[in-house]
């Protein structure tokens, strides 16, 4: 079974350019994740959706960062206009949501390397 | 608030020893779970375990295995005869039933396993 799929790997970029990172869950996964991953702060969570339904945005550092979910299986992370401290590793993770939504385990995609120049 | 700590930022070891990666954790929720989740060099995020807080048994897989304490609010992995395959960054992590799916993850702990 394919995991979840994130593109593209690597996204080398200019500031002040538009960056769209890209991920494909689990197919059957009711939730869908956007971490960040930075040496300073870590793994945090950006956003995650419910049935497409953004659920908690709390994570999404500024009004630059946007993230979509048109369908069950397509959600996008935009971020405009992108800034050197952006750079980051971004993951997309997916989970079941069969149980309790906090129980269910989060799969990672191989996740995204935004370098802002 | 949830938190969890890895205090051991960095571990190195030869190969074929143990080692034993800590984890503690913070809720006030009595209902919660544990995760940890392996980190390889190539830079994925992979699932090893899920332990909810009402089972404090411990759990074996193959070389891996977990000792989950309530009591002192820790959930340490240990790696037995460790290979250099297992070298990775291995992270710890929390979620509660009132936080709704959000996971919070600890440091991560870097582990070097030397030939």
């Amino acid at each position: 079974d394919a995991g979840v799929i994130q593109s593209p790997r690597h996204e080398v970029t200019e500031m002040g350019q538009e960056v769209t990172l890209r991920c494909k869950p689990i197919s059957g996964h009711d939730y869908l994740f956007w971490y960040r991953q930075t040496m300073m702060r870590g793994l945090e969570l950006l956003i995650y959706f419910n049935n497409n339904v953004p659920i908690d945005d709390s994570g999404m550092p500024e009004d630059r960062f946007s993230a979509k979910m048109p369908n069950a299986s397509f959600s996008t992370l935009k971020i405009q206009p992108s800034e050197p401290r952006d750079s980051a590793v971004y993951f997309c993770a997916s989970a079941s949501g069969t149980l309790n939504p906090s129980t269910d385990t989060q799969y990672f995609g191989p996740g995204t390397r935004l370098t802002v120049l | 608030a949830q938190k969890v700590t890895q205090a051991q930022t960095e571990i190195s070891v030869v190969e074929k020893e143990d080692v034993t990666l800590d984890c503690v954790y913070e809720t006030r929720d009595t209902t919660y779970y544990l995760f940890w989740y392996k980190q390889p060099p190539s830079g994925e995020l992979v699932f090893l375990i899920r332990r909810n807080s009402f089972d404090e048994q411990n759990e074996i897989s193959g070389r891996y295995s977990w000792n989950f304490q309530k009591s002192t609010s820790s959930f340490n992995f240990t790696i037995t005869a460790s290979q250099v395959v297992d070298s990775a960054v291995y992270f710890c992590a929390l979620s509660e039933t009132t936080s709704g799916s959000r996971l919070t993850f600890g440091e991560g702990t870097q582990l070097t396993v030397n030939p």
